[in-house]
């Protein structure tokens, strides 16, 4: 069965440090597709990164990085030197090839940047 | 191009009336997803639609909901008889096809308060 689960409900950093939101996934398919989502206060979704099942490789975006561990069904996400502006909630989300690319999120992690 | 509409972006209703949730997809894209946020949880996959067909409704409940995406004009979540429960922000994505291959866009959302 999809799940994703996002254990860290809500999360608060003083800015400038350093933060990682957990996210592990279950998953039977082969290719499948991982994501990132802010929800910021005005409550909007934000794409932020997909990755693909094949691609292991971790991702940097500025002050953002992405930590992939298959081994483990791990999709961690890292804000470096943090602001306030950061503060959000965090989605993470799956979604499998053959199920018509409908998106499992996980319940979210809601950070707080405090200044 | 612009992005993916949802209109209302806020609707009120009174229990027992009928709320209707636009969503225009962006240009080029023929698949519609819908998904429901209840307040302090993540977001719930309800329907996917291509042009005049339903393709997957596993996500829908099975009363008073209904979904169409005409050949012509907007997709439409018509919820009747709405109950305070159905109180939560609906968001649409479309994309250009499905496969896995395509990002879905995500719309805005409505946010329906049922008094």
């Amino acid at each position: 069965a999809q799940k994703v689960t996002q254990a860290q409900t809500e999360i608060s950093v003083v800015e400038k440090e350093d933060v990682t939101l957990d996210c592990v996934y279950e998953t039977r398919d082969t290719t499948y597709y991982l994501f990132w989502y802010k929800q910021p206060p005005s409550g909007e979704l934000v794409f932020l990164i997909r990755r693909n099942s094949f691609d292991e490789q971790n991702e940097i975006s500025g002050r953002y990085s992405w930590n992939f561990q298959k081994s483990t069904s791990s999709f961690n996400f890292t804000i470096t030197a943090s602001q306030v502006v950061d503060s959000a909630v965090y989605f993470c989300a799956l979604s499998e090839l053959n199920r018509d690319d409908k998106i499992i999120f996980g319940k979210g992690t809601r950070l707080h940047i405090l200044p | 191009n612009a992005g993916v509409m949802q209109n209302p972006r806020h609707l009120v209703r009174r229990r027992g009336q009928e709320a209707r949730l636009r969503c225009s997809p962006m240009k080029g894209h023929s698949h519609v997803y819908w998904y429901r946020q209840l307040p302090e949880e993540g977001l719930k996959f309800m329907v996917y639609l291509q042009k005049e067909n339903i393709i997957d409704e596993s996500g829908m409940p099975k009363e008073r909901f209904s979904a169409e995406f005409p050949k012509e004009g907007p997709s439409i979540l018509r919820i009747q008889q709405v109950v305070r429960g159905d109180s939560a922000a609906y968001f649409c994505a479309s994309s250009p096809t499905s496969g896995g291959h395509n990002e879905q866009f995500f719309g805005p959302g409505t946010r329906l308060t049922v008094l």
